[in-house]
């Protein structure tokens, strides 16, 4: 069974960056598809986008094209989503999420980080 | 945009059967998946491609569809079921996966 590993708790400033990572243990990612998905306090779930490594381009959620960037590095198993020009709106829990190999381009989550807090305040 | 739509709340008494439905217009074309999330904890994925359980998750999870609704069932709900509960599914137009707004299920 895959586990996903993310990258600490994050606070940071209006305006910065932030970039999380998924570190896949027990299996690949290569053929599997990659989801970020970002949960606002006392939200509910929010697509953000993916990447399934083997084809390389990453799709987004209209909201977030062009603030969110998506990578993964194979050698690595470790995929990555950078968060541009942040604001107070943006705290929120930030959780990575794959899918077992089903030879499509469908993104669904079988497996799922522990989330990393992303805080956002001046 | 696409949406999938999803009750806010559902409530049962244990022991009771629990029917959970997420409507979008792409459902028919597109498999459904739902997922289980209690407070603080990492959503779990709880049915697949409409009707399949993953291993581990007990019987008494169910999935259904029927048009534009797929429905999550659980019979003989217990305490522990309580959790919020979300669709999720492609767009066929973008290929994006979209969630419902969720379902809190009360005990």
């Amino acid at each position: 069974q895959v586990q996903l590993v993310q990258s600490g708790a994050e606070v940071k400033k209006p305006g910065s960056s932030v970039k999380v990572s998924c570190k896949a243990f027990g299996g690949t990612i290569t053929r599997n598809a990659i989801s970020w998905v970002r949960q606002v306090p006392g939200q509910g779930l929010e697509w953000m986008g993916g990447i399934i490594p083997i084809f390389g381009t990453a799709n987004y959620a209209q909201k977030f094209e062009g603030a969110v960037t998506i990578t993964a590095d194979e050698s690595t198993n470790t995929a990555y989503m950078e968060l541009n020009s942040l604001r107070p709106e943006d705290t929120a829990i930030y959780f990575c999420g794959r899918g077992s190999n089903t030879g499509t381009t469908e993104y669904f989550m079988d497996a799922w980080g522990k989330g990393t807090p992303v805080t956002v305040s001046s | 945009s696409y949406e999938l739509t999803q009750p806010p709340s559902v409530s049962v008494s244990p022991g009771q059967t629990a029917r959970i439905t997420c409507s979008g217009d792409a459902l028919p074309k597109q498999y459904a998946y739902w997922y289980q999330q209690k407070a603080g904890q990492a959503p779990v994925l709880v049915m697949y491609r409409d009707t399949e359980r993953p291993a581990g998750i007990p019987e008494r999870f169910s999935g259904s569809t029927s048009g534009t609704t797929v429905t999550l069932t659980i019979t003989a709900v217990q305490a522990e079921d309580e959790a919020d509960y979300y669709c999720q599914s492609t767009d066929s137009i973008s290929i994006n996966a979209l969630f419902g707004g969720g379902t809190k299920l009360i005990v």
